[in-house]
């Protein structure tokens, strides 16, 4: 079964900081795409960014990138010079072809400080 | 503009009764989702389409049933048989390709009376 986990519930930077916010994946499948969705206080679901299983080269968009590490099933998120605005709850999410499930974690809430 | 509608945003249900959650969706997706969302177990699957007349369970089917006749729309009936029907429901629509991003609906937040 595709299980995701998110092993902190809640995380708290300051702003103008950098925060890593912690994923892992379980599946047998060989291609199969990883995402970080953002949900702020509005409920609606938005795309944070995205990595394919075969690229090696870790994605990044703009403040936000991610450290995958495929062997040990690992997909992290940073997010550098942190904003008031990246205070939200942030899922992890993974999807294989084979099954078109779309399986999210738990999600980490975090909040940004002054 | 092309985009995912989800009616009521509130709803309230007597114990007992079925309501139904109406997801409709302009973006010529083939994926369809349901999911359900409660504090601290993120989003969890309760119904998945990948084509009409065609859906799956997902990891929480009980209780709950769907309907996908037409490309556009994918209601969910929350039944009398679902003991625990207070939550916020997203339901979701994806493209071809397994890189496309799944976009979300505003949700449905039901609520037992």
């Amino acid at each position: 079964a595709q299980t995701v986990t998110q092993s902190q519930p809640e995380m708290s930077v300051q702003e103008a900081e950098t925060v890593t916010l912690s994923c892992t994946y379980d599946t047998s499948e060989s291609d199969y795409y990883l995402f970080w969705y953002k949900q702020p206080p509005s409920r609606q679901m938005i795309l944070v960014i995205r990595q394919e299983a075969y690229k090696q080269q870790n994605a990044t968009e703009n403040r936000f990138s991610v450290n995958f590490q495929k062997a040990a099933k690992s997909f992290s998120l940073k997010i550098s010079d942190s904003q008031l605005g990246d205070a939200a709850m942030y899922f992890c999410a993974y999807r294989t072809g084979t099954a078109s499930k779309l399986t999210f974690g738990t999600g980490t809430r975090l909040q940004v400080t002054l | 503009d092309g985009g995912i509608t989800q009616s009521p945003k509130y709803l309230f249900r007597k114990e007992g009764q079925n309501v139904t959650l109406s997801c409709e969706q302009n973006l010529n997706h083939d994926a369809m989702y349901w999911y359900r969302q409660d504090p601290g177990q993120g989003l969890r699957l309760i119904y998945y389409s990948q084509i009409v007349n065609d859906f799956q369970k997902g990891d929480i089917a009980e209780g709950y049933s769907v309907s996908r006749e037409k490309k556009e729309s994918f209601p969910l009936t929350v039944t009398s048989a679902q003991k625990n029907p207070t939550a916020f429901y997203l339901c979701a629509s994806i493209g071809r390709g397994l890189d496309t991003e799944a976009f979300f609906g505003q949700g449905t937040r039901l609520t037992v009376v």
